[in-house]
């Protein structure tokens, strides 16, 4: 069982340039998230998906763009990039938003610099 | 959302227990507390969560007061290995339940 699988662990990236990280699980949950964490600090979550075809924003969305088309899958895409978006990624899913088995797993992240 | 306030590090010896405080005055009657880790800049791993009663599972307990506004996790035997930041999260309410993380509480196991 993979569970959150996060590919690339790491990637450098030069001012303007475009990259989607990809996010996929194999646990059938319905909820999906996106976060980053900068040096030192907590996660903030930047998009997240309550189930395929349904997406929302959360604290931190300007620069990213989000799609689910599967349950398994939960793309980032970054289409601009800037520095200010150098950063480690990490995304998660769970079965339900809180109570009984809503535990998050979250994958092992993505590295991003850019330069 | 319930907001939560956490020391900013603690320290403990090994082969002792973790008792990591929480505070979340304003949580609401059906908001879950939820505890996490995360080691060194690996992905945040779940510990347990829990409504009302106490909960134990093999990794630590969770004590909730009677008014819930306060909460403590509990690692009974630390060893080196749980040296990590801890955050305790209330799970939002009308924002499909996104964990909102915190700073957490920095725990370092000495020898």
């Amino acid at each position: 069982n993979a569970g959150v699988t996060q590919t690339p662990k790491f990637r450098i990236l030069k001012i303007g340039q475009s990259m989607t990280l990809q996010c996929t699980q194999d646990m059938n949950h319905n909820y999906m998230y996106w976060y980053r964490q900068d040096p030192g600090m907590g996660l903030k979550l930047i998009y997240y998906s309550v189930g395929a075809g349904i997406t929302d924003k959360g604290e931190v969305p300007n620069g990213y763009n989000v799609s689910r088309s599967t349950t398994e899958d939960f793309p980032l895409r970054l289409e601009l990039a800037a520095p200010s978006q150098t950063s480690v990624y990490f995304c998660a899913s769970s079965r339900g938003p809180q109570g009984p088995n809503t535990e998050a797993f979250f994958g092992q992240g993505t590295r991003l610099t850019v330069v | 959302d319930a907001k939560t306030t956490q020391p900013t590090s603690m320290d403990c010896a090994e082969g002792r227990a973790a008792n990591l405080p929480c505070n979340h005055s304003t949580i609401s009657g059906n908001e879950y507390v939820y505890w996490y880790r995360q080691i060194h800049s690996q992905g945040p791993q779940y510990i347990i969560h829990g409504l009302k009663n106490n909960e134990t599972n093999e990794m630590a307990s969770l004590i909730i007061t009677e008014d819930r506004k306060s909460s403590t996790l509990i690692l009974p035997h630390a060893t080196l290995r749980d040296t990590a930041v801890y955050y305790c999260i209330v799970r939002a309410r009308g924002s499909q339940g996104n964990l909102i993380f915190g700073k957490g509480t920095k725990l370092s196991v000495k020898p």
